[in-house]
């Protein structure tokens, strides 16, 4: 069972558009929800992270909306470059245990 | 600093081997968590240790097994290898704690592909 359900699988984005991929959760014990990056070859990185406490953090072109009520969050990239292009992990957890999603591979298109 | 070690980074294995992956944490962290990652499936959890306990496991078969030294380095076994178990196995580490704020600093993977 997907404890955490993430879309769209692929995105295409013109460069300077937005993009935004979308997660959804059931569990309501989780207190933490982070978004990693992901180039190939290479490990997850985290991106942005935020606490159910909060409805929206953003650092520099990535924002995290959260709906508390609704269980769901999402990633928003601004002004989107060719170098955002990756693949994009929603998670979310309760203490030491981590549920991902299954990923959004995102392509710029310059 | 350096940054989360694991070796090796590629493997080729056929059916009914078995396979030791290696994680080495960042410096001072404790807690180390093993993830197999494939295509359409994203990140499964498979377990997460610390100060040589596991304190967690996913839902994987029991062919999957780890370990943690008292360096925190940590491996990761499976036994009889099937077709299926090809995939990325990542290794995270992070800092010690109880709460769940502890960012997961990942590795580069293991490549593994059963023929």
């Amino acid at each position: 069972q997907q404890q955490v359900k993430q879309s769209p699988q692929s995105l295409i984005v013109q460069k300077g558009g937005i993009s935004i991929i979308n997660c959804a959760y059931e569990n309501t014990a989780f207190d933490y929800f982070p978004w990693y990056q992901q180039f190939p070859g290479k490990g997850p990185a985290l991106l942005i992270a935020i606490r159910p406490d909060v409805s929206e953090k953003k650092e520099g072109r990535f924002t995290i909306s959260f709906n508390k009520s609704a269980k769901q969050f999402s990633l928003h990239i601004m002004d989107s470059q060719p170098g955002d292009s990756a693949t994009y992990f929603c998670a979310a957890s309760m203490g030491y245990q981590f549920y991902f999603g299954t990923g959004t591979s995102l392509t710029v298109i310059p | 600093k350096a940054g989360v070690t694991q070796t090796p980074r590629y493997l080729i294995k056929t059916r009914g081997q078995q396979v030791t992956l290696s994680c080495s944490p960042i410096s001072g962290h404790r807690s180390v968590s093993w993830y197999q990652q494939t295509p359409g499936q994203g990140l499964q959890f498979l377990f997460e240790y610390f100060s040589e306990t596991q304190r967690n496991k996913g839902n994987f078969p029991g062919r999957f097994s780890g370990r943690q030294f008292s360096n925190s380095r940590s491996e990761m076994n499976v036994s009889t290898l099937e077709l299926g178990d090809s995939a990325l196995y990542l290794c995270a580490s992070s800092l010690p704690g109880t709460g769940s704020y502890n960012e997961q600093f990942f590795g580069p993977g293991t490549r593994l592909t059963v023929l």
